[in-house]
């Protein structure tokens, strides 16, 4: 069981936003600002989507875009693409003693 | 351009070491701003940060509690790599390794990636 929690699934068609929560709590999303985001297509690596919370590393469309309330933080996906069907993963700092926790993983899915 | 080449054996038998090589090119493993890390992906631990190190005038290394009396991270300079090192593996330790270059707790630069199946 994955620490923070993530649906395991999401869907949009092409051109609509999906909006993918990961749920943690005070000890961790909720405690820091270091919550990122990353995509993964099978076969391949993960690629860096959002970094503490809302910022987007040069290169990511600005289609992409994080933010956070509480425990739970969010990736909203705009303007749907076929390229953007992968699975989505979240990351939060947990403190000293647990360092990095990731969700269990979203699978986005372009109807 | 930052890349991380990974190497190492696929297949490790239960009780052996696992050991996994991430050669670094564009930055240097001594690098003031870099940190190097470790994560491995299964179907059923999902994505688990396993440790990193990094220099800061001297080194560093912090590890994950699920596996910090087994693991170790090497920084070799000679090379500019680093390496993981899993002892007492079992068939639980099979899983997709990364190596990442990280910032503060996000990696925006990952290794290929190496399935390790532990298996007799």
């Amino acid at each position: 069981q994955s620490a923070l929690t993530q649906p395991p699934s999401a869907s949009g068609s092409p051109g609509q936003s999906v909006t993918i929560s990961c749920t943690g709590t005070s000890s961790d999303v909720g405690g820091y600002n270091y919550v990122s985001w990353y995509q993964h297509h099978p076969g391949k690596a993960p690629q860096l989507m959002i970094y503490d919370v809302n910022k987007r590393p040069s290169g990511v469309p600005d289609r992409f875009s994080g933010s956070k309330s509480g425990n739970t933080a969010s990736l909203t996906v705009s303007g749907l693409q076929a390229e953007d069907e992968a699975d989505y993963y979240c990351g939060s700092y947990a403190g000293s003693s647990n360092f990095m926790i990731f969700g269990g993983g979203t699978k986005l899915t372009i109807l | 351009q930052i890349q991380l080449q990974q190497s190492g054996p696929g297949l490790v038998k239960p009780s052996q070491t696992l050991s996994l090589t991430c050669a670094i090119s564009g930055d240097s493993v001594s690098s003031n701003s870099a940190i190097w890390n470790w994560i491995r992906q299964s179907p059923s631990r999902g994505l688990e940060w396993l440790g990193r190190t990094y220099y800061r005038s001297k080194w560093y290394y912090d590890y994950a509690v699920s596996v910090k009396s087994r693991i170790t991270i090497n920084p070799d300079t000679s090379k500019n790599q680093f390496s993981l090192q899993l002892n007492s593996v079992t068939p639980e330790d099979t899983a997709v390794y990364y190596c990442a270059r990280g910032g503060n707790w996000n990696y925006a630069y990952w290794g290929q990636g190496t399935l390790v199946t532990v298996s007799s």
